[in-house]
């Protein structure tokens, strides 16, 4: 049973355009989510997190938004660069354990 | 600087044998986490301790094993190697609950 899903493999964006990641959840009683992202032959590297308390969480290009009735959560890089192009794993926390349970991951691509 | 590592990088073993890869993280962490990475699964969760003497099983845990010694080191033991379980596997460790993990290299086995 997947909690947390990655419904899209991959995306592709020109540069300087926005990137839009998507993410969605099944457990309501997550309550802390985190985005990586991840270069081929490297380890996971964090970018960005937020609460449930909150609904938007900003920095720099990288802004992450929280939509806990639709148990959405996506990423947004403006403007896309083509350093950006990795893939990108949402996480989710289980409150109580706090385990952090990871999505598919979507592979972007930015376009030069 | 404080960071995490994994070794080895690449291991080729035999299916039956026992492996063990090692993690090590120098920032005096409490919490740390064993994940596997695989096409069309992101990272699953194998194992995960939150201090000296204490582990937990994670979603994938069958076939692994895990002993917490010490604050620095979480070494992952595959008692008797199966093709199932080539894959990559990457350590993290974190501060405390809902914070970043901070993630290692990733090692990358192969059973044959």
């Amino acid at each position: 049973d997947q909690q947390v899903k990655q419904n899209s493999p991959s995306l592709s964006v020109q540069e300087g355009r926005i990137s839009i990641l998507n993410c969605d959840y099944t457990n309501s009683m997550f309550d802390y989510f985190l985005w990586y992202k991840k270069y081929p032959a490297e380890g996971p590297t964090f970018l960005i997190s937020i609460s449930s308390i909150k609904d938007k969480n900003e920095d720099g290009r990288f802004t992450v938004f929280l939509n806990k009735s639709a148990k959405h959560l996506s990423l947004h890089i403006v403007p896309s660069q083509p350093g950006d192009s990795a893939v990108y794993f949402c996480a989710a926390s289980t409150p109580g354990t706090y385990k952090y349970i990871f999505g598919t991951g979507t592979r972007l691509k930015v376009l030069a | 600087d404080a960071e995490i590592t994994q070794s080895p990088r690449h291991k080729i073993t035999e299916t039956g044998r026992q492996v063990t890869l090692a993690c090590h993280q120098t920032w005096n962490h409490n919490n740390m986490f064993w994940y596997r990475q695989d096409l069309g699964h992101g990272l699953r969760l194998i194992h995960y301790s939150y201090g000296v003497h204490d582990t937990n099983k994670g979603e994938v845990s069958d076939g692994y094993s895990v002993s917490r010694s010490n604050t620095e080191d979480l070494p992952l033991t595959l008692e008797s190697a199966a093709s199932s379980q080539t894959s990559v596997y990457f350590c993290a460790s974190r501060r405390e609950p809902n914070t970043e993990a901070f993630f290692g290299q990733g090692t990358r086995l192969t059973v044959v």
